[in-house]
């Protein structure tokens, strides 16, 4: 099945830098990655998502990068905030295969120092 | 409001015991989800069901069993209760099996096992 790997686990920035969030998946029949966001207590909301057919996708502050060939995606985040501070997921998923469900890596927790 | 509805927000149950937990999905989708996550642990995927069928499992155990009904909420049944199955339990929902917009979770239910 699907393995989906998310690099960093924590991650620390001052306000106003970047980060950027690594995740590879397995199954190069995979065809659409979203991101969620998750504050503390609360739902997973998504934020910005790509399908297999874009190499790159911008909404505001967010980015998301696609790299099919290698089989790894990339969250970027900048000029950070402190609200931005929050646990985010990758997950991948085989959009119109038998399963679609969607498999999410581990979760990389972001804090925003002010 | 997502539009998902979960219920009950807390649980707490003592080892050994049976608990449902109920989900309703948003208007419109067909597509139910279950999801598991422990402390510190990513976004766990159970079990799919679409339109009133099981579609996908994942890492669902025995004790556990699900259902959706004609009217397409869906409930997750946890039997024989083990304090490792305290976790927040999301229910999460898309138009089709595939998603492919994404899921609109619900906020969750925190089952707390003693």
């Amino acid at each position: 099945g699907e393995n989906v790997e998310q690099h960093p686990s924590t991650l620390s920035v001052q306000e106003g830098d970047s980060a950027v969030i690594k995740c590879t998946y397995s199954d190069s029949a995979s065809n659409y990655f979203p991101w969620y966001k998750q504050e503390l207590g609360k739902r997973p909301q998504l934020i910005i998502d790509i399908r297999s057919n874009v190499g790159e996708k911008k909404d505001q502050r967010i980015a998301v990068t696609l790299n099919k060939t290698a089989k790894h995606f990339s969250l970027h985040i900048t000029e950070t905030q402190p609200e931005d501070s929050a646990v985010y997921f990758c997950a991948v998923m085989n959009y119109g295969g038998s399963q679609g469900n969607l498999i999410f890596g581990k979760g990389t927790k972001l804090s925003v120092k002010p | 409001d997502s539009g998902v509805t979960q219920t009950p927000k807390h649980l707490i149950t003592a080892t050994g015991q049976r608990v449902t937990l109920r989900c309703s999905p948003r208007s419109g989708d067909l597509s139910v989800y279950w999801y598991q996550q422990s402390l510190d642990q990513g976004l766990q995927f159970l079990i799919q069901y679409y339109n009133g069928e099981e579609r996908a499992k994942g890492n669902i155990l025995e004790r556990f069993s699900a259902q959706q009904f004609p009217d397409l909420h869906s409930e997750l049944n946890l039997s024989s209760l083990e304090l490792g199955d305290s976790a927040l339990y999301f229910c999460a929902s898309s138009v089709e099996p595939g998603g492919g917009y994404g899921y609109t979770f619900g906020s969750g239910t925190r089952l707390t096992v003693v």
